[in-house]
């Protein structure tokens, strides 16, 4: 597996604001994931961050809202932007290690508030 | 559309007793099968993986695959407290490095 870091852990922020988060592996990667979990939910796949060209992204979500980069092989990040409190959820970057099938590994996660 | 199913519970054992996490999935083309573990206010762990018909084991838990029934189970024997937890079972096509994840089972486990 890969080891993978989140930043910021937390954060609280005011409605009309944006936040990036950044996620960083200690390892090269096959493939990058931002999942969004809202409470009491399951995960739901934002896009696929594509190393050195524009993300994927699943349907009902869009590249103005979340805008999203990888500039290498080992690192990510996602942007929640013009944010409403219907954004406060828990933000996760998975990873699929170099070498492996389709297991993903997922990192520690953002916890947004949106006031 | 492919969908991953799980009963939320919550499931309650007694500790020591063994804990039997049941899914089912949509798609007869899901070939890869994980079941995570989330505790509260943390991120999935991933607990098992399993490919093929039958039964997997790693210490104390045991993943089964049934792909005629499309039909995995996640059992765990001598259950803890520290088991009690929310069981995300995802399932993955053939070629697809995405899974569908269900929404989860909660556990519980019981001194």
């Amino acid at each position: 597996s890969a080891v993978i870091s989140q930043k910021p852990s937390r954060d609280i922020c005011q409605r009309g604001t944006s936040l990036t988060i950044q996620c960083q592996v200690d390892s090269q990667v096959t493939m990058m994931f931002w999942y969004r979990q809202q409470p009491g939910q399951s995960l739901t796949l934002i896009a696929t961050a594509n190393q050195g060209s524009e993300a994927t992204y699943e349907s009902g979500f869009v590249i103005d809202k979340f805008p999203i980069s990888r500039p290498n092989l080992t690192f990510s990040t996602l942007t929640v932007s013009n944010m409403s409190p219907e954004d406060s959820s828990i933000y996760l970057c998975s990873v699929v290690p170099t070498g492996s099938t389709d297991t993903q590994y997922f990192g520690p996660g953002t916890r947004l508030t949106v006031l | 559309q492919k969908e991953v199913e799980q009963n939320s519970g919550p499931l309650s054992v007694p500790e020591g007793a063994i804990a039997s996490l049941n899914c089912t999935y949509s798609d007869r083309g899901s070939q890869s099968f994980f079941w995570y573990r989330q505790y509260s206010g943390k991120s999935p762990e991933l607990i098992m993986s399993i490919y093929s018909n039958g039964d997997k084991e790693d210490g104390r838990f045991t993943a089964q695959l049934n792909k005629a029934s499309q039909y995995v189970s996640l059992l765990i024997r001598d259950s803890q407290p520290s088991d009690s937890a929310t069981y995300l079972c995802a399932a993955t096509s053939g070629g697809s490095y995405i899974p569908t994840f269900g929404r989860g089972t909660s556990l519980i486990v019981h001194p």
